[in-house]
C-alpha cells in the first residue's frame, strides 16, 4: 500500500513568516512530487511539482526534494492570509504507464494576520 | 481556458437513493480519475480510466459503485443505493498522456461534487 504521511495541523503561523509542510511517502520508486492547495469547500489546485532532489523555487513558494530520506517540503515565504487553506502532498506512483497520484491527508495551515 | 466540467455541484440525497455523477474532461485528455474525499481526508482514488477502458477500479466498492467512459470522453459514476458513508466530495481529473508534450503529471481537478446522504 503506497502511503503519503502529512501532519494534519492546523499550522498556525503570523503574517509575513515562512510556513514549512512536510510530507513523507512509503513508494521508493516514486518520481514526481506535488504540492496542490485545497481552500474550504473548493478542489484542489496546483502550486508546484518538483521531480529532483534539491530545492525548486516558483515566486514565494519552494519545494524541497529528499529521495533518500523519502521526504518532501513546501515552504511559503511571507506568509498571507489568503494562503490560509488545506496543502495536499501528492505523489505520483511507480511503475509503468499514467500512474495516479496518491494524495496524503493535508496540512491545514492557518496565517494569522 | 480548458476546465473539467462536472454536475452536479451539490447533492442531496436520502439513503437508499440513486445518484449520478457526471464528468467532461479537458479535450484532448485520455486519462480521467473520479477521487472521493471525506471531509478532513485526502483523495483517494476511485476509478481510473484510460480512453474508455478502466486502468484501476480496485478501490470501488463494485457491490454498490459503478463508473463508465462509453466514448473515452466523459464519464458518469454511479452510486446504488447510497449510503450515510458516502457523503463527501467527488472530484473528477484528468491529464495527459506520458509523453505528450506538455506531460508534467499534474492532475487538472474539476470543481467537484459534493454529496450528502440522509
Amino acid at each position: 500500500q503506497k502511503e503519503v504521511e502529512q501532519n494534519s495541523g492546523p499550522l498556525s503561523v503570523p503574517e509575513g513568516a515562512i510556513a514549512s509542510l512536510n510530507c513523507t511517502y512509503s513508494d521508493r520508486g516514486s518520481q514526481s512530487f506535488f504540492w496542490y492547495r485545497q481552500y474550504s469547500g473548493k478542489s484542489p489546485e496546483l502550486i508546484m511539482f518538483i521531480y529532483s532532489n534539491g530545492d525548486k523555487e516558483d515566486g514565494r513558494f519552494t519545494a524541497q526534494l529528499n529521495k533518500a530520506s523519502q521526504y518532501v517540503s513546501l515552504l511559503i515565504r511571507d506568509s498571507q492570509p489568503s494562503d490560509s487553506a488545506t496543502y495536499l502532498c501528492a505523489v505520483k506512483g511507480s511503475g509503468s504507464g499514467n500512474t495516479p497520484l496518491v494524495f496524503g491527508k493535508g496540512t491545514r495551515l492557518s496565517v494569522i494576520a | 481556458e480548458a476546465e473539467v466540467a462536472q454536475s452536479p455541484r451539490y447533492k442531496i440525497t436520502e439513503k437508499s437513493q440513486a445518484v449520478a455523477f457526471w464528468c467532461d474532461p479537458i479535450s484532448g485528455h485520455a486519462t480521467l480519475y473520479w477521487y472521493r474525499q471525506i471531509l478532513g481526508q485526502g483523495p483517494e482514488l476511485l476509478v481510473q480510466f484510460q480512453d474508455e477502458s478502466v486502468v484501476d477500479d480496485s478501490q470501488l466498492p463494485k457491490d454498490r459503485f459503478s463508473a463508465e467512459r462509453l466514448k473515452g470522453v466523459d464519464s458518469t459514476l454511479k452510486i446504488q443505493p447510497a449510503e450515510l458513508g458516502d457523503s463527501a466530495m467527488y472530484l473528477c481529473a484528468s491529464s495527459l498522456e506520458p509523453g505528450e508534450a506538455g506531460f508534467t503529471g499534474e492532475l487538472f481537478f474539476g470543481e467537484g461534487s459534493r454529496l450528502t446522504v440522509l
